[in-house]
This record gives structure tokens, C-alpha cells and sequence, in this order.
């Protein structure tokens, strides 16, 4: 596509469920990363993947997330047994090139973010 | 963890003036600079990026980086009131892959 889709937009979930947020990265784009960004923070990072294997999961807070890109393209960030804290809004971004260059080609490009509310 | 700090503001400007916003890093095997704008509620866009010691140019924006004293910053000349967002700070660390590492944000507020 255009652009990186995520969806949905907006999720209000109980505490205690199961969430799956998803993501459509701009076509032909290989890395592919999940952020976590709060209110008044700069984004943070969770995950990235190279093709269809996690390259880096070191930012995931703990075993209640999970994400996969099974066919290197569309990616589901998963959420187990929400918290209250868990509520923020979930920022997915990708790129052309793996990591390594010091290319402008390797400018990461947002979606929109899906905002999680966990009441 | 690499760390990127930012001063969270508001920094305030009047219109046409020149804002000064400014990011130190904690590594000095940090490879590349980049500097997004983030308007409230919508998702960063890139304005730059950086790799060179020295200063770079895009239009109004300048970003200034010197690896040597772990500082890069972005300079915004002849601010408009549409500048006004939240300005990002992130930096890519050597050998740890394409991830970027985010400062907390800048907020700038031009005023009319």
C-alpha cells in the first residue's frame, strides 16, 4: 500500500483480555517495528522484524506480548490478559533496507497507531 | 539500554524566530541521527537525518550533529506557527540492527 496501515485505530478492552492489533506495512518494505508510545513520552521501542523472523524482540515488557509476521508483510502484535498499563497507543513503522546503513533508505515511516484503552 | 535525552519544554518562539531544540546521546558508537515532528495525536513523520559530523541543511531546518560531544540538534529558522508539535529526537545505534532509539520529545509552541 501507500502507506502503513494499522488496525483498528481506536481498541477499548477489559482488563484481563486478549487484544490483537495489526499492522500493513508500505509494500516491498523488509523490517518492519512495533512501538509503544504514552502520553507526553517519545515512542518505544518493542519489537522489529527482518523478512519474517524477529530481528530484535529485547523491548517487549514481558511473556503477555507476543508478534509475528508470518509471510513477512502484514504483522499482528498480541496482547495477553491485559493491564491497566498496557494502555497506550501502539505505533508500527517500516522500512526498506535492514539496519545496517547509514542510508536515508533506512528512514523508518509510521502508520497512524492503534490506541489501546484498557479499562 | 542507550539512552537519548531531550528537554520534554514547552519551548516557546516567536513567529519568524529561529528555535533551538537539542538531543544528547549516551553511546558513542551511535551511527545515525534522525529528528521527526510529531503534531498531538497524529503518528511521527521524519523532517532529517543525519550521519556526518557538521551541519546539514533542508529548507528552514538545520540539523547539527558533533559526535564528539554525543549532541545533535535541529535548528528551525523563520518559525511558523504551523512548527508548533511535539519534535522527536531518535537515534539508530551501531550493531543493534535498524531499531531506533527515541528521546522523550521536545514540545515547541511558535506564537503569532
Amino acid at each position: 500500500g501507500a502507506g502503513v496501515s494499522q488496525t483498528p485505530s481506536n481498541k477499548v478492552t477489559e482488563k484481563g483480555k486478549y487484544v490483537e492489533l495489526r499492522c500493513d506495512p508500505i509494500s516491498g518494505h523488509t523490517a518492519l517495528y512495533w512501538y509503544r508510545q504514552s502520553l507526553g513520552q517519545g515512542p518505544e521501542f518493542l519489537i522489529y522484524f527482518q523478512g519474517t523472523g524477529a530481528a530484535d524482540d529485547s523491548g517487549l515488557p514481558n511473556d503477555r506480548f507476543f508478534a509475528v509476521r508470518p509471510e513477512g508483510s502484514v504483522s499482528t502484535l498480541k496482547i495477553q490478559r491485559t493491564e491497566r498499563g498496557d494502555s497506550a497507543v501502539y505505533l508500527c513503522a517500516s522500512s526498506s533496507l535492514p539496519g545496517h546503513q547509514t542510508s536515508g533508505a533506512n528512514v523508518l515511516t509510521f502508520g497512524a497507531g492503534s490506541r489501546l484503552t484498557v479499562l | 539500554q542507550k539512552e537519548v535525552e531531550q528537554n520534554s519544554g514547552p519551548l516557546s518562539v516567536p513567529e519568524g524566530a529561529i528555535a533551538s531544540l537539542n538531543c544528547t546521546y549516551s553511546d558513542r558508537g551511535s551511527q545515525s541521527f534522525f529528528w521527526y515532528r510529531q503534531y498531538s495525536g497524529k503518528s511521527p513523520e521524519l523532517i532529517m537525518f543525519i550521519y556526518s559530523n557538521g551541519d546539514k541543511e533542508d529548507g528552514r531546518f538545520t540539523a547539527q550533529l558533533n559526535k564528539a560531544s554525543q549532541y545533535v540538534s535541529l535548528l528551525i529558522r523563520d518559525s511558523q506557527p504551523s512548527d508548533s508539535a511535539t519534535y522527536l529526537c531518535a537515534v539508530k545505534f551501531y550493531n543493534q540492527g535498524g531499531k531506533l532509539i527515541f528521546g522523550q520529545g521536545t514540545e515547541l509552541s511558535v506564537k503569532p
